[in-house]
């Protein structure tokens, strides 16, 4: 029963760049969620998605970010033109729940680090 | 708005000492509160959860008991070992269920 994947779990860019971060949820679950983790910073959310929808983006950078969750595949993560403040560690995270119904758990990926030169 | 504050680190403690890790929260309604910790170069797991006020989450030792007139859900525990050394996370699941608040995080390390 395989958890949370994310690859790559390293990556290194130069300003610039593009980043693809991809998350493959627990078997069942159809709730994804992007966070992002700065040195010395907690976890800030990103963006809640379910397949094909982006339920939450609140959290997402207007500009340079996307996120996606087909409906066949991997959640994407995508940042355009990368800086070096978007150096950080992300992590993916999914739950099969439906609101209300149960409480929620989190269950996370090992993250993925992003350096920027 | 919903917001997570806990005790800033690192924390360094000898074995068997008695550990607590303070949490408190702001929130509308009535949301469901975690503790996670993230073991070195690892994503996080969940150590326990309680879902209303005056419950009690444990597990592997940790306690935390959902204060909700303090507005707090602590995390203790009685004598810890060097395996407990992490980052421990506190967390609140708002109310409309779309999000989940984290705290800062908070670094134990356990000498032996």
């Amino acid at each position: 029963n395989a958890g949370v994947m994310q690859n790559p779990r390293h990556l290194v860019r130069r300003r610039g760049q593009e980043a693809r971060l991809r998350c493959s949820p627990m078997k069942g679950h159809s709730h994804v969620y992007w966070y992002r983790q700065l040195p010395e910073e907690g976890l800030k959310f990103m963006v809640y998605l379910q397949k094909e929808n982006i339920i939450d983006e609140s959290g997402m950078p207007k500009e340079r970010f996307s996120a996606e969750f087909p409906k066949e595949g991997p959640s994407i993560l995508r940042i355009q033109q990368v800086v070096r403040g978007d150096s950080a560690a992300y992590f993916c995270a999914s739950s099969p729940r439906i609101f209300r119904v149960s409480p929620g758990e989190l269950f996370f990926g090992e993250g993925s680090r992003l350096t920027v030169l | 708005g919903n917001s997570v504050t806990q005790m800033e680190g690192p924390v360094t403690l000898s074995e068997e000492a008695f550990l607590t890790i303070n949490c408190t929260y702001t929130a509308t309604g009535y949301p469901s509160l975690f503790w996670y910790v993230q073991y070195p170069g690892e994503g996080l797991q969940l150590l326990l959860k309680a879902t209303k006020a005056d419950d009690k989450g444990s597990n592997k030792g940790f306690e935390a008991t959902y204060r909700k007139e303090t507005t707090s859900f602590h995390l203790e525990k009685g004598s810890v070992q060097v395996s407990d050394s992490a980052v421990y996370f506190c967390a609140l699941e708002g109310d409309t269920g779309n999000q989940f608040y984290f705290g800062t995080g908070t670094s134990l390390t356990v000498i032996p």
